[in-house]
Order: C-alpha cells, then structure tokens, then sequence
C-alpha cells in the first residue's frame, strides 16, 4: 500500500497570504489528522477528520481551518499568514480498527515559511 | 493538563554503545502509548504501540518498556549504529478526542 502522501513538500509564502496543503491518506484509512510542528514546540495537534466532518480541533486560532473530501483526501488552509506560521505541517492518517490505541500513520509533511 | 515528557532532549552515544531513554505520561486513563522513530526529512515512522502495563516490545536491537502504574516507557537501543540517529518521540492518545500528545521528543546521535 502507499503511504501517506502531502504536497507541496516545501512552500514559501507572504504574510498576509492564504495557503492551501492537501494530504492523501492510506487506501482504506478514513480519519486524517493535522499536526504542526515548529522549534521548541514540538507536535501539536490541529485537527481530525473522519467521513468528511470534523471530530475535534486542537487550540489554534480560526484562520487554520480543514476539510476532508468523499475520497478520505483531506486539506488544510491557512488564511492572513503570520511569521509564525512558519513550521512543519504533518499529516497523519488512521485505520478505523485502531480502536482506542489510535495508531496512525504520517506522511512526510509541508515545510510552509512565511516571509 | 495532559503532558508527555521525555528526557534527555538531546543525546550523543558513540557507535557501538547501548542506551536508553524515557517518556513519562498520565497514568490515570491509559490506552496506549506509541513510540515513533523521526528521521530527518523523512516520515515519523512507527515503533511500538504499547498497551499492557509490563508490556516488552523488541525490534531488532530496539526494545521498549512499559509501567503504566506510574506513568513512564523506556526505549532502548543496544549496540548503536549511524543509522540510529533520528529524533525519537513518544505519543500517548486521549480517548475519544481521536488525537495524540507527543512528548518534546529526544534527538539521538550516533557518533562513528
């Protein structure tokens, strides 16, 4: 099976801008998850998607939003890019048999620098 | 609030070297701990899922320990070569919140 797969794999982008990263989970896999990832922070969660609705949402403000398509293909947007926006954006997807372990899956991930 | 620590941050062990490192979680409501293996520029990659307290899990020269009692899992690494080196986090899932919290990871090298 491939594994997850994101792109862009790297993006560079203006304050102020917009910004749209797009993940396609394993075959078969319907939650996708988004995490970020900048220095000294660690892993943070941002969202979970399964069958296209949002179960839960991390603590980041509302200009990060997602959505997942019929197809388990999910996306991420950013709008009014900050510096600080600047960071490694993992997504990670998950089968439904999991169960209460939650093991999932990453992908390689978007480096996003806002200038 | 719900912290997954992990120490040392940062390690330097000379090849051939065994070594350790731990990750201490909330040991009320435990499901499961994960173990993921980061290497630069690559995907975190999955090493264990841990479940039951006592649990021992081998891979190769990697091996994990589980204490769900109080709260810690320790990863080891016996006879440490290059291809060790990555950063080494460890993830606990919240249930029915369908995410992880990972712990600050620990960043190992392995020097020739």
């Amino acid at each position: 099976k491939a594994g997850v797969t994101q792109t862009p794999r790297y993006l560079i982008k203006t304050r102020g801008q917009q910004v749209t990263l797009s993940c396609s989970p394993i075959s078969g896999h319907r939650s996708v998850s988004w995490y970020q990832q900048t220095p000294g922070q660690g892993l943070q969660f941002l969202f979970e998607y399964f069958s296209e609705t949002q179960r839960n949402k991390g603590n980041f403000p509302g200009r990060f939003s997602g959505r997942q398509f019929s197809n388990s293909r999910s996306e991420m947007n950013v709008s009014t890019l900050e510096l600080g926006d600047s960071a490694l954006y993992l997504c990670a997807s998950s089968p439904q048999s999991s169960g209460a372990s939650y093991e999932q899956y990453f992908g390689p991930g978007t480096r996003l620098t806002v200038t | 609030i719900l912290n997954v620590e992990q120490s040392p941050q940062s390690l330097h062990v000379q090849e051939g070297d065994s070594t350790n490192f731990t990750c201490s979680f909330p040991s009320s409501n435990f499901y499961a701990l994960h173990w993921y293996r980061w290497e630069t520029a690559k995907s975190p990659e999955a090493l264990f899922v841990m479940t039951l307290n006592g649990d021992e899990k081998k891979k190769g020269r990697i091996s994990a320990t589980l204490n769900t009692k109080e709260g810690y899992s320790y990863l080891y690494i016996k006879g440490s070569q290059p291809e060790d080196s990555a950063t080494y986090l460890c993830a606990w899932p919240i249930q029915g919140a369908q995410k992880l919290v990972f712990g600050q990871g620990t960043r190992l090298t392995i020097n020739p």
